[in-house]
Parts: structure tokens; sequence; C-alpha cells
């Protein structure tokens, strides 16, 4: 059974709209994270979380928000989709430990017109 | 950048050779972490090496660490068609609880 997932798998959205990105986790992990990976630039890192309630900027944060109300949920908020933001978003969750494994999500691919 | 010219690479092979992929980085590590990502999946870690291993073995898969050039290698022996996928390392900087990732390396391999 699946201990990461993210909904929805895929998701069209029109520039200027609300896009929002879920993930949830059943590893009871502290930390989860969201990526974007776009060919050329491998995955970047734009917001991550230490527990419920916690929220960090990563790498590329502007034009994100990201949410994380429980330990098991954890979102991606697009206030106002752009075009550039076509892409496919990965989460993924990791232990507390320094240079722990992250378990991803099967990817949700998004395409902004 | 975290990293070296040589972790962006495309790869095509036939099946049974062997195959080695290289990363370099620039920054301090305690760890070296080597994921695969299938088409259409999220990235699943196959390799682990710590900053105290030279080599690591699991299976068909061998890694390499060598921390005075910051670099590592990741080797598939008797490569089979189902390892066609993308083959990324990723580093821990300054035990941070975040990964930063190569841009990874394309292995295609024919049956």
């Amino acid at each position: 059974e699946a201990a990461v997932t993210q909904s929805p798998r895929n998701k069209v959205a029109v520039t200027g709209g609300k896009v929002t990105l879920s993930c949830n986790q059943t590893n009871n992990h502290n930390n989860m994270y969201w990526y974007r990976q776009d060919t050329g630039h491998g995955l970047r890192l734009i917001h991550y979380s230490y527990g419920a309630g916690s929220t960090e900027k990563g790498d590329i944060p502007d034009g994100y928000k990201a949410s994380r109300p429980s330990q098991e949920n954890f979102s991606l908020i697009l206030e106002l989709a752009t075009p550039s933001q076509t892409s496919v978003y990965f989460c993924a969750t990791s232990g507390t430990g320094g240079g722990d494994t992250q378990y991803f999500g099967p990817g949700t691919r998004l395409l902004v017109l | 950048s975290q990293w070296g010219e040589e972790n962006l690479q495309a790869l095509s092979i036939q099946e049974g050779e062997d195959v080695t992929m290289n990363c370099s980085y620039k920054t301090y590590t305690t760890v070296v972490q080597w994921y695969r990502q299938k088409s259409g999946k999220g990235p699943a870690l196959i390799i682990l090496i710590r900053s105290n291993e030279r080599e690591k073995r699991s299976g068909r898969l061998r890694a390499t660490l060598d921390t005075s050039s910051q670099s590592s290698s990741l080797s598939i022996t008797g490569t089979l068609a189902t390892d066609t996928a993308v083959y990324f390392c990723a580093t821990d900087p300054g035990n941070t609880r975040k990964l930063i990732f190569g841009l990874g390396t394309t292995l295609q391999v024919q049956p």
C-alpha cells in the first residue's frame, strides 16, 4: 500500500486560477517536501515542513504557498497559476535524521493554460 | 551550483552490459544517495553510501564515494531492460534534513 499519495494526479488549470495540490503520507515522518521537476533542471525544492504547523521556503518558493495542517497532510497552493508553473510536482517525506532517505509520491502533472 | 557538469548525461546500452554513472559535488556531504526514477513514477532510493564508506554493494549495484575528490559513482552490472530509468545522486550538505539532487543520468537499456 502506497505510503505517499498525491492528488490530483493530473490537473489542467487556467492562468490566474487557484490550484491546490495535496499530499498524504502514512509513514509518520516529520519532514515533508514539495519539488517540481522540469527537463534540464532536475528536482527543485519549493517548500518543506518539519512537522504539523510548520512550513519553510525551499530554493524556488516564489508563486507558491504551502500548508501543513497535520502530520499526514501537506499541500502546495498556487494562488495565481501561471504557464511557467506547468510542471510535474512531487511530494516526499523523510525522518528526522540528517541525510535520511526521502520517500516520494507518484507525482502530479500540472498544465497551466 | 552544487553539481559538476557530468551530472547530466544520457546513456544507451545493450542489455547485459555493465554501466557506470558519475556524480561530482561541490560542497561537503555526510551521505550520497542514489535514486532511480522510472517513467511516470517518483524517484526511489536504490543505494546510500555514507562519508565514512568508500564502497557499498547491493545486488547488481555498486556505489563508490571519494570524499577527497567529492565524487561518487554508481555501477550496474549485467543490466536489464528494466534498469531503464533516470538515475539521480543526492547529497545532504551540512546535515540539513534537505537533499540536493543532481540533474540525473538517463539510462536506456536496449533488450
